[in-house]
């Protein structure tokens, strides 16, 4: 059975970086058939796409978080990560890391919170 | 950038209702949507993909169906397991992006 877990610190003080990583079980990383990515969603409102990557390395990202954000894979240790520099409030939000099918999200990790705050 | 706009935001319904949620794309996408479910504290499912197949496993009281613009999921006969807020979804292939509509919440009338 696949799973994906986030972890990382739930707390980031102001202007500095996010950094989640997600481990898999239960499958490899270096499936040819998917991409991997990870999703946000601020406390009470909608889901936001952050990014994808291939194993391969090859990424993709939200135009509008595209300037502060980097997603990388080590396949090594079926992981994958996250880095979101220059963090404010609005950046508060559950992180979902996911396995995505071309661009469909079927597997998602439970979520972590990370709040933005000194 | 594609937007999608789904209505309505919230609507109440009672066990047994047949509902309908719109999700509206702000140019073409042809079939290239999806529909997720999510409950409170949980991480989103996926129900529907490419406008209207059934992901495995999920109850044949979902339906879906569009292309173009223009899409919607219904839903025959609630459940109380279908109380939920909703999310349709699509994919632009150049340059590559996902985004999701704003969600519709079903609540118990």
């Amino acid at each position: 059975q696949l799973q994906l877990q986030e972890s990382g610190p739930g707390l980031v003080k102001p202007s500095e970086t996010l950094s989640l990583t997600c481990t898999v079980s239960g499958g490899s990383i270096s499936s040819s058939s998917y991409y991997w990515g990870w999703i946000r969603q601020p406390p009470g409102k909608g889901l936001e796409w952050i990014g994808s990557i291939y194993y391969s390395g090859s990424t993709y990202y939200n135009p509008s978080l595209k300037s502060r954000v980097t997603i990388s894979v080590d396949t090594s240790k079926n992981q994958f990560s996250l880095k979101l520099s220059s963090v404010t409030a609005a950046d508060t939000a559950v992180y979902y890391c996911a396995r995505l099918r071309q661009w469909l999200v079927g597997y998602w990790g439970q979520g972590t919170l990370v709040t933005v705050s000194s | 950038a594609i937007q999608l706009t789904q209505s309505p935001s919230s609507l109440s319904a009672s066990v047994g209702d047949r509902v309908t949620i719109t999700c509206r794309a702000s140019q073409g996408i042809s079939s290239a949507l999806a529909w997720y479910q999510q409950k409170p504290g949980k991480a989103p499912k996926l129900l529907i993909y490419d406008a209207s197949s059934l992901e495995s496993g999920v109850p044949s009281r979902f339906s879906g169906s569009g292309s173009g613009t223009d899409f919607t999921l219904t839903i025959s006969s609630l459940q109380p397991e279908d109380f939920a807020t909703y999310y349709c979804q699509q994919f632009n292939s150049y340059p590559p992006s996902i985004t999701f509509g704003q969600g519709t919440r079903l609540e118990i009338k």
